[in-house]
């Protein structure tokens, strides 16, 4: 099935440790995005990608970091985690970053707690 | 700033219709979508409007002024399925989503 694939589902993680989260999609979508909702806000853009071998900083970057070197692979690292990146993260990607409707495809998303 | 603005929540009677009102400020505009999101779940795609009007989908319908930067959506018909969230995304000058914070959509028999 074609989609996107998000890997740990949810995570315990103490502070300070390091995480990558995985996220993979076979839809040769051009454009990846990595997101983050929290309970009474709406989603926020961490970094994205509009092609592979590129990376741009969203709303709220600091404390992640992205790598884009191929064009289904989007891993979002966090090099020290901290309390206040508890949170659910979605990783999205869309067939490109502009034109058109441009329809963003999510992943299930991952549920971070950081203690 | 920019800004999307969207009730916390809302109750509606299945069977009936219920109208999600949504107002943004962006710096340029490329589009107004409308996701739903189950509790839990991903977000999913329901509707785009750049144009002004009306765009209609099923029982799904999504309404566009940007002159009043101001959408709706209207769910008629409504089933104990469209127990949601609805969350509203006006596209700026950059191509960037701006995200409301949703609208909870509680359905009672």
């Amino acid at each position: 099935i074609a989609g996107i694939t998000q890997a740990p589902t949810s995570q315990i993680l103490a502070a300070g440790r390091r995480m990558t989260l995985r996220c993979t999609q076979d839809m040769r979508h051009n454009a990846m995005y990595w997101y983050r909702q929290d309970l009474g806000l709406g989603l926020r853009l961490i970094h994205y990608s509009n092609t592979a071998g590129t990376t741009g900083k969203g709303e709220v970057p600091d404390g992640y970091s992205v790598s884009r070197a191929n064009t289904d692979d989007f891993p979002l690292t966090l090099a020290s985690a901290v309390p206040s990146q508890t949170s659910v993260y979605f990783c999205a990607s869309s067939p490109d970053s502009s034109s058109g409707a441009n329809v963003l495809t999510f992943g299930a998303g991952s549920r971070l707690t950081v203690l | 700033g920019q800004n999307i603005d969207q009730p916390t929540e809302m109750t509606a009677t299945e069977g009936a219709i219920v109208q999600i009102n949504c107002t943004y400020q962006t710096s340029g505009f490329n589009g107004l979508f409308w996701y739903q999101q189950h509790a839990g779940e991903a977000p999913t795609f329901l509707s785009y409007n750049v144009l002004d009007g009306l765009e209609e989908k099923g029982r799904f319908s999504s309404f566009l002024s940007r002159s009043k930067g101001y959408s709706y959506l209207l769910l008629k018909e409504l089933q104990m399925k469209d127990s949601a969230s609805y969350l509203c995304a006006a596209r700026d000058s950059n191509y960037q989503l701006i995200w409301g914070a949703g609208t909870k959509l509680i359905i009672k028999p």
